[in-house]
């Protein structure tokens, strides 16, 4: 099973900040099948990027993905009040398809 | 646009079976380019997958390991929905649990497009 580690656990930053997020698989992630949700309190999780950096639908440009191997990152350029929330990565490219524990990304 | 509606008790006791349905709009169980999967959320354990079932030209299953003896994950064709069952189960199951699909006009992997809305289920006598 790959396990993957997100870190920070926690950032704390203002609005219009860059936010860097990181997640770490134990292994590589075969064809960088690598996918990064949001999760908003009471809410569903809700699909950002996969293939480690290819967008989903509707999904501003400022998030943007990177990485391959065992080592991915999001990144959101500037950020937006409702962009605060807690981040997962997932990787689907090996059964079972495990998540991180999350990153919250908290308001400063 | 791809709708999952999910129903199913909250409140499961200890040894008992935990069964939840989702039903699909916008789609179709059968599609030869998704898959139907299972997840649970919990404080303890995170994001969990559980499992899914998906068709090409026959039906496939395949689970996680932590729940492989307990799980079976069942589609209705009939009904344009899928079926989630837990088996004995302890408190240590309790979390929100969540349908969900992958893939869509084309595969392009286990990565998950559309949920349902959760749903709490407490296992406790």
């Amino acid at each position: 099973e790959i396990v993957l580690t997100q870190s920070p656990g926690t950032l704390s930053l203002s609005p219009g900040e860059r936010a860097s997020l990181s997640c770490r698989a134990s292994q590589s992630v075969p064809n960088s099948y690598l996918a990064w949700y949001q999760q908003k309190p009471g809410q569903a999780p809700r699909l950002l990027l996969y293939g480690a950096s290819s967008r989903a639908t509707g999904i501003p440009d400022s998030f943007s993905g990177s990485g391959s191997g065992t080592d991915f990152t999001l990144t959101i350029s500037r950020l937006e009040p409702e962009d605060f929330a807690v981040y997962y990565c997932q990787q689907y490219g090996s059964s079972p398809y495990t998540f991180g524990q999350g990153t919250n990304l908290e308001i400063k | 646009q791809v709708q999952l509606q999910q129903s199913g008790p909250g409140l499961v006791k200890p040894s008992q079976t935990l069964s939840l349905t989702c039903a699909i709009s916008g789609d179709s169980v059968s599609s030869d380019s998704a898959a139907w999967n299972w997840l649970r959320q919990s404080p303890s354990r995170g994001l969990e997958w559980l499992g899914r079932t998906y068709y090409r030209s026959k039906w496939y299953m395949d689970y996680a390991v932590s729940v492989k003896s307990r799980i079976t994950i069942k589609p209705d064709t009939s009904k344009n929905q899928f079926s989630l069952q837990l088996n004995s189960v302890t408190p240590e199951d309790t979390a929100v649990y969540y349908c969900t699909r992958a893939g869509g006009r084309q595969w392009l992997g286990n990565f998950l497009e559309y949920w349902g809305q959760g749903t709490l289920v407490t296992v406790s006598s």
